[in-house]
């Protein structure tokens, strides 16, 4: 049971480099989320897809886009990473609003 | 505002003891409530959930928790712990009609042999 399924599991970049942190889901959820989780602050939403064809900002948006690829697949790119972009990135889906949320296993991006 | 708090940054226990983890939450509706686990390098698991109902759940590993509305509290049990326990829980809350869920800073748990 591969779950959510989040690449690549670690990454460096220089600040202004751009990346992509892909996402897929198999649970044939339709609701998918990126957060990002920093020391101290808990787990933070940065883009939430409520369905296949929709995206909307959560409470860290800025630097970030997303891309809901099809029902299975939500994307996270940064444009320029800054070193304040530096965090454990997770993704995650649900069947929709106010059910559980099941999470990949995190991407570790340091931002130099 | 919606809040989560999880007043206990670190607890330590010893391997046996009971646990009890506080979360208090800040919401005006019956709220969704969750607790997840993570252990280092990992996701965030499921343990247990309050939908509705019976407002002493069970979750899986031994965990329970307990809704008490009058206190805002969701707080987390085990009546004896195992090393294996050790990691770090997250309290959440999730407002109901939205996607919106609210995490709290989370509470590490070590285990002492």
């Amino acid at each position: 049971n591969a779950g959510v399924t989040q690449t690549p599991k670690f990454q460096v970049l220089k600040t202004g480099q751009s990346m992509t942190l892909q996402c897929a889901q198999d649970m044939n959820h339709n609701s998918m989320y990126w957060y990002r989780q920093d020391p101290g602050m808990g787990l933070r939403l940065i883009y939430y897809s409520a369905s296949e064809g929709t995206t909307d900002k959560g409470e860290v948006p800025n630097g970030y886009n997303v891309s809901r690829l099809n029902k299975r697949e939500f994307s996270l790119r940064l444009e320029s990473a800054a070193p304040s972009q530096t965090s454990v990135y997770f993704c995650a889906s649900s069947t929709g609003q106010a059910n559980t949320i099941y999470f990949g296993e995190g991407s570790w991006l340091t931002v130099v | 505002a919606q809040s989560v708090t999880q007043p206990d940054i670190h607890i330590t226990v010893s391997e046996g003891a009971s646990l009890e983890l506080r979360c208090n939450y800040s919401y005006g509706a019956t709220p969704y409530l969750f607790w997840y686990v993570q252990s280092p390098g990992q996701g965030l698991q499921l343990l247990l959930k309050y939908f509705s109902g019976d407002t002493l759940v069970q979750g899986i590993k031994g965990f329970e928790a307990e809704f008490k509305r009058s206190q805002s509290s969701f707080n987390l049990r085990k009546p004896s712990v195992h090393w294996s326990d050790a990691a770090e829980y997250f309290c959440a809350v999730a407002q109901g009609g939205t996607y919106k869920y609210i995490f709290g800073t989370g509470t590490r748990l070590k285990v002492l042999a």
